[in-house]
């Protein structure tokens, strides 16, 4: 059974420094790119970021690009998000989610989802 | 504003065939698959239709995707209360994934 299981979410001041895990279980998890995606309070989905399953290749959405960083250590089925200089508009439930086909990363299509976590960013 | 415009609200009546829209550009739906997604109150979003118009195994027969040209069409046959949610389309372009605003879908 996939499972992905976010953690590192929290309260953190305008100017801040956050990082967003997402441990993977249930695939072979260097078999497939890996996305983030987050949710502002009462708002739609926006997408953030997706690196492939060598980590070879990222994209990052316009609104995190120089701030955040997309990561992943592949011998601890884990997804990272670094995230810094955080601002107000930054608050949001993040997902991480499997992209569906092996090897792709330039694809929109995400299979499974994990259960979010909240990122307050508020002085 | 989102890349990819959808309606923010559909309703039906239980039984009745409802049709959601996602209008794109030639970067994003004119040149790539689309993606729907399905956001129950309070739960994370989960895949709907792949590849424009292939259901993952479990996605009821009900919901149906097609596309043509720069625009895609989420359809739902025999409307259930369980289907109250938000939809979102998906696609990507040049280098990005971009999403519809999403419609709410009401059963009244």
């Amino acid at each position: 059974e996939v499972q992905l299981v976010e953690s590192g979410g929290g309260l953190v001041q305008p100017g801040g420094s956050l990082r967003l895990s997402c441990a993977a279980s249930g695939f072979t998890f260097t078999n497939y790119g890996m996305s983030w995606v987050r949710q502002a309070p009462g708002k739609g989905l926006e997408w953030v970021s997706v690196i492939s399953g060598s980590s070879g290749t990222t994209y990052y959405a316009d609104s995190v690009k120089g701030r955040f960083t997309i990561s992943r250590d592949n011998s601890k089925n884990t997804l990272y998000l670094q995230m810094n200089s955080l601002r107000a508009e930054d608050t949001a439930i993040y997902y991480c989610a499997k992209v569906i086909r092996v090897t792709a990363v330039s694809i929109a299509g995400f299979d499974y989802w994990g259960q979010g976590t909240l990122v307050t960013v508020s002085s | 504003q989102s890349v990819l415009t959808q309606p923010p609200s559909a309703s039906g009546t239980p039984g009745q065939r409802v049709t959601i829209s996602c209008s794109g550009s030639s970067s994003n739906i004119g040149s790539n698959y689309v993606y729907w997604y399905q956001q129950l109150p309070g739960t994370a979003p989960k895949l709907l239709i792949y590849r424009n118009d292939q259901r993952p195994s479990g996605v009821p027969d009900r919901f149906s995707g097609s596309k043509s040209g720069t625009s895609a069409s989420l359809a739902i046959s025999g409307l259930r209360s369980e289907d109250e949610a938000d939809y979102y389309c998906a696609a990507w372009d040049d280098s990005l994934v971009v999403f519809g605003g999403g419609t709410r879908l009401t059963v009244l």
